[in-house]
This record gives C-alpha cells, sequence and structure tokens, in this order.
C-alpha cells in the first residue's frame, strides 16, 4: 500500500541551526502539508501546497519556516533558525482531492532543538 | 479558526464496552474526518461524513453529525485493547486546510 515516507525519524540541533525535514508524498497525490504537534498537545496545521506553490499557512509558518517540492517527489520543511519552541514532532500530509478526500501522513519526524 | 473541539479529553473504558466521544466545531463544513494516532505514531484517517449525511458506519465505528448544533460523535463499540489511541476530529476550513481538535486519549482495559 502506498505510504507517505519522513526522514529524519529523529533530528537533534542546536538553538540557531538550520534543520530540513523530507517527506516523500503518495506519488499521484496533489496537496500536500506539513503539521505539527508539540509532545502531548493539539496537532497544528502550517502550511498546505498544492500546483507547486503555497496554497494556506498559518501563523505559525513564519518568515523562518520554508517549503519546496524540489524534484517532483520530495517535499521538504526548511526551518531556516531553529528555536527552543520548535521542538515537536513534524507530520507531513498528503491527499489526492485536498478537503474532499483523507489525507495520508507519514510517521513524523521528531526535531529536539537544545 | 475552524477547529473541532473533542469531549472528553481521555476516556478510559474496559474492554468490550462502548466508548463514545464528540466534537464541536464553530462555523459551516463541507466534511468532518475522524482520525486515529497511536502513541508515537502518525495519524490515521477512519471515517469521512459529509455534511449532508448524518450518520455513517465503517466496521465498528459509528459517526454521527448534526450541523445544525456543529457537532459530531464517534462511537467505538466493542472495544478492543488496539483501540487505544488518541482520536482526532478534523474539518475543512477551506480547499487546502483541515484542521484538527485536540484529541480524545482512549485507554481500553483488558
Amino acid at each position: 500500500e502506498p505510504e507517505v515516507t519522513q526522514t529524519p525519524s529523529h533530528q537533534v540541533t542546536q538553538m540557531g541551526q538550520e534543520v530540513i525535514l523530507r517527506c516523500v508524498p503518495i506519488s499521484n497525490h496533489l496537496y500536500f502539508y506539513w503539521y505539527r504537534q508539540i509532545l502531548g498537545q493539539k496537532v497544528e496545521f502550517l502550511v498546505s501546497f498544492y500546483n507547486n506553490e503555497i496554497s494556506e499557512k498559518s501563523e505559525i509558518f513564519d518568515d523562518q519556516f520554508s517549503v519546496e517540492r524540489p524534484d517532483g517527489s520530495n517535499f521538504t520543511l526548511k526551518i531556516r533558525s531553529t528555536k527552543l519552541e520548535d521542538s515537536a514532532m513534524y507530520f507531513c500530509a498528503s491527499s489526492l482531492s485536498g478537503r474532499t478526500g483523507e489525507l495520508f501522513f507519514g510517521e513524523g519526524s521528531r526535531l529536539t532543538v537544545l | 479558526s475552524q477547529q473541532g473541539e473533542e469531549d472528553p479529553q481521555a476516556l478510559s473504558i474496559q474492554e468490550g464496552e462502548n466508548a463514545t466521544m464528540n466534537c464541536s466545531y464553530k462555523t459551516s463544513i463541507n466534511n468532518l474526518q475522524w482520525y486515529r494516532q497511536n502513541s508515537g505514531r502518525g495519524l490515521v484517517h477512519l471515517i469521512l461524513i459529509r455534511s449532508n449525511e448524518r450518520e455513517k458506519h465503517s466496521g465498528r465505528l459509528r459517526v454521527t453529525l448534526d450541523t445544525s448544533k456543529k457537532s459530531s460523535s464517534l462511537l467505538i463499540t466493542a472495544s478492543r485493547a488496539a483501540d487505544t489511541a488518541s482520536y482526532f476530529c478534523a474539518t475543512d476550513d477551506n480547499d487546502y486546510k483541515l484542521s484538527f481538535g485536540a484529541g480524545t486519549t482512549v485507554t481500553v482495559r483488558a
């Protein structure tokens, strides 16, 4: 069964360092998302990406964050200068049909900022 | 924001019992979805109910939707230990954003 894969599964970084989280969505999907979940808290929307551009972003997704789909298969989330409060689980998701369909989630990348 | 809010926050039941959790949301929706998250794992889609549907079944899951009250419920019948997880409702703010509630943590005791 097709699945969304994310790498790395866990990354530890120093505050102020740049981090890139990678995702390979399901191949025929058209909508791509990043969510984050701080330990024990709700799943928060960060950004959605459709037709090679950002379609929606939350207030969390400030200038420190960027997304890219560089080669038609990978979908990356970059955090330019990490802060302690960026420590969280980051989930990538993809969907074939946007709001009318289900989201398929990866297993997440745990980011720990020291 | 459209975020759904689940109730209760946590639920502990005996294996074989039913588990019911509720979700309330703020504005009109096209669809409402329920997802499950096992500890430390990604979210898994369970069921989608459209705004013109009132009830939907999938195996041991039953979802209801009351758009007049802006609420939905998820019932898991004959619970098993493997049903231990967090359950989230998700509402579509627009074509490009699905917002999740805080979730209900369900513990099924053997």
